[in-house]
């Protein structure tokens, strides 16, 4: 079956500091993958995406390649910010397997002080 | 935008009772998704839905049951509430059947305290 195995936290980090989150995948077919951000008190957001190997995802400086011969996905960030404190989640869907469903980790508590 | 809207963002009930959870998105999407969210345990498929009327079991469906009679609209019930069914509560919605390439979009989540 698929999982998602992403690094635990907490981490705690320094403004400005550089900020990777560990994620590794196991999946059937060909799965997309995706990073998840949740900031207290609300639902998750899209982070940002990639669908086939190679792909690199960015979005608010963060960026993640999609690593087919390692199975890994990490999220990066060159300089985080106190705004950057939140809970990361990793998470693919397989359109091989035919199943709609995210197979999400366990999520990374990120926070940055000032 | 997508908008994906939950009823309550905090809610508070007692054990036996009934207890509904509404989810509304406003972009025409088939698929729609109940999740339980709990320290350590990351987030829980609970059911989903395919399209309207259509339901599949996710990966902790005992205790609940979902209501799918028009597109926009999911609920999750509650038969019994029971305080091991307090948690916080995600809907998702996604676009496109075949598409799983495409993100689900989530709503707030609704906090739900069993007394």
């Amino acid at each position: 079956g698929n999982s998602v195995t992403q690094m635990e936290g907490p981490v705690t980090l320094s403004e400005e500091a550089f900020l990777t989150i560990n994620c590794t995948y196991t999946a059937t077919g060909y799965p997309s993958l995706f990073w998840y951000v949740q900031y207290p008190g609300e639902g998750l957001q899209l982070l940002l995406k990639a669908t086939k190997a190679d792909d690199k995802g960015s979005n608010k400086g963060f960026e993640a390649t999609y690593r087919k011969e390692t199975t890994s996905f990490h999220l990066e960030k060159g300089s985080v910010q106190v705004s950057d404190s939140a809970v990361y989640f990793c998470a693919l869907s397989d359109a091989f397997s035919n199943d709609y469903k995210l197979s999400f980790g366990a999520g990374t508590t990120v926070t940055v002080r000032a | 935008d997508v908008k994906v809207t939950q009823s309550s963002r905090y809610l508070v009930k007692r054990t036996g009772e009934k207890v509904f959870l509404e989810c509304v998105q406003d972009m025409d999407h088939e698929n729609m998704f109940w999740y339980r969210q709990d320290p350590g345990l990351g987030l829980r498929l609970i059911y989903f839905s395919y399209d309207v009327k259509m339901k599949e079991k996710g990966d902790i469906p005992e205790g609940y049951s979902v209501s799918r009679e028009k597109k926009e609209r999911f609920s999750l019930i509650l038969e019994s509430a029971s305080t091991n069914q307090t948690s916080m509560y995600l809907c998702a919605s996604r676009s496109h059947p075949q598409g799983s390439n495409q993100p689900q979009h989530f709503g707030d989540g609704t906090r739900l305290s069993i007394l």
